[in-house]
């Protein structure tokens, strides 16, 4: 069964570092999305594509955030310079179009010291 | 915007017993509404989603069932078993970008 696939499982780093995340959703899927999932917490969209454009990013936080979906495949979130409160689980997700189910992938747990 | 809310917050069931998980939202333009099952270090997982056209839909042991009038909606789990046992999200979305928002969660104990 085709799954969403996203790198690394577990990320630590230091507050002020850099730190990036992969996401390559399943095949076909058009929509990939992105997703901030504080302990305790629904995830919350942080940035949606449509093929390689950017559909939604109201709620990502710009002045040290991005996001890019170049080819309109596979993705990379960004964070720089990371603080504390960016410790959370960072999800992707995909589906065939926007008005589809949308499938998760395990996520990236990251944790800032 | 839209706003999702859950409750209980945590549902302790014993085996073989009945679930029920109740979702409020707030924007009528609401048309689609997913369940996820979340396991421990693991991304949510879609166990059954139910569009606004209908008011009721079944998958086994699960069924999610919709009052748009009220603006709520239910997952129902029956003959519960301890695999069961995880944080189940509801979420909702106007279908418009197919942004989806998210209640908080509630955490499913069944016990053996």
């Amino acid at each position: 069964e085709a799954e969403v696939a996203q790198s690394p499982r577990y990320k630590i780093t230091e507050k002020s570092q850099a730190v990036a995340f992969w996401c390559d959703p399943i095949s076909g899927h058009a929509t990939l999305y992105w997703y901030r999932q504080i302990l305790g917490q629904g995830p919350e969209l942080l940035v949606q594509f449509q093929d390689e454009s950017v559909v939604d990013d109201s709620q990502l936080p710009k002045d040290r955030f991005s996001a890019e979906r170049l080819k309109g495949v596979d993705s990379t979130l960004k964070i720089q310079p990371a603080e504390l409160g960016d410790s959370a689980m960072y999800l992707c997700a995909s589906s065939p179009g926007p008005e589809y189910e949308q499938f998760f992938g395990p996520g990236t747990r990251l944790t800032v010291l | 915007g839209e706003n999702v809310e859950q409750h209980p917050s945590t549902l302790s069931v014993q085996e073989g017993d009945s679930a029920v998980i109740k979702c409020t939202y707030s924007d009528s333009a609401s048309n689609y509404f997913p369940w996820y099952k979340q396991e421990l270090g693991k991304g949510p997982q879609l166990i059954i989603d139910i569009r606004s056209n209908v008011g009721e839909k079944k998958d086994q042991r699960i069924a999610v069932t919709l009052n748009k009038t009220a603006k709520h909606f239910s997952l129902h789990i029956t003959e519960t078993q301890p695999e069961d046992s995880a944080v189940y999200f509801c979420a909702a979305s106007t279908g418009a970008n197919s942004k989806l928002t998210f209640g908080k969660g509630i955490t499913l104990s069944v016990r053996p």
